[in-house]
């Protein structure tokens, strides 16, 4: 069965640094998506991404958030500059054209130390 | 601001019972409704999903919707110690956007 993938599953940076984090949707899906989860808390949606560009992002997903399909199957997040509030789980998930069922990959642990 | 609520729990049935999972949402043009289940440290795993009001059932799971109420609730049958998790209601909204808008979750044990 397809499913999304991620890596790595477990980042630790320090505060400042760039962090690429890295998808491989199912691979006839065409909306690509990252969320991301807070220790305890909601998930929360940063951005949605269809036919090459940004479709929608929330207010989280500010200057220092960008988001690439570099090739044909990866999907990255790129993180500029961490913050401490950025450690979080964040989730990669991807939905077919007419279908908007979203499936999600295992997911990457970041830790900003 | 749009919100999707769920009762935090936890939620504790014996094995062999019916657990009741409850969701409401502010937004009343939403579209779409999903059930995820969430293991500890873990991603969001599809269980359903639903997008007319009334029943709908897959195996032990049957989702219901009532979009008068802005309600949708999950009920399991014959609940296992392996659907010991948390459950997570999922709305999107009306329109050509698709980000989901998350409950907290709903904390489920189901003792042996």
């Amino acid at each position: 069965e397809p499913e999304v993938t991620q890596t790595p599953s477990h980042q630790v940076t320090q505060m400042g640094q760039e962090v690429i984090l890295r998808c491989v949707p199912i691979s006839n899906h065409l909306y690509f998506y990252w969320y991301r989860q807070i220790l305890g808390q909601k998930v929360e949606f940063l951005v949605s991404f269809y036919n090459n560009e940004i479709s929608e992002k929330s207010e989280i997903f500010d200057d220092q958030f960008s988001v690439e399909r570099p090739d044909g199957s990866n999907f990255t997040l790129k993180i500029r500059s961490t913050k401490l509030e950025d450690s979080a789980m964040y989730f990669c998930a991807s939905s077919g054209l007419i279908a908007d069922t979203q499936y999600f990959g295992p997911g990457t642990r970041l830790t900003v130390l | 601001q749009k919100e999707v609520e769920q009762n935090s729990g936890p939620l504790s049935v014996p094995e062999g019972a019916i657990a009741s999972l409850n969701c409401t949402y502010s937004d009343r043009v939403s579209q779409s409704f999903f059930w995820y289940r969430q293991y500890s440290g873990k991603s969001p795993e599809l269980i359903m999903s639903i997008y007319s009001n009334g029943d709908k059932e897959d195996g032990r799971f049957t989702a219901q919707l009532n979009k008068a109420s802005q309600y949708v609730s999950l009920l399991i049958r014959d609940s296992q110690p392996s659907d010991s998790a948390t459950y997570l209601c999922a709305v999107k909204m009306a329109g050509n956007n698709r980000k989901l808008i998350w409950g907290l979750g709903t904390s489920l044990a189901v003792n042996p």
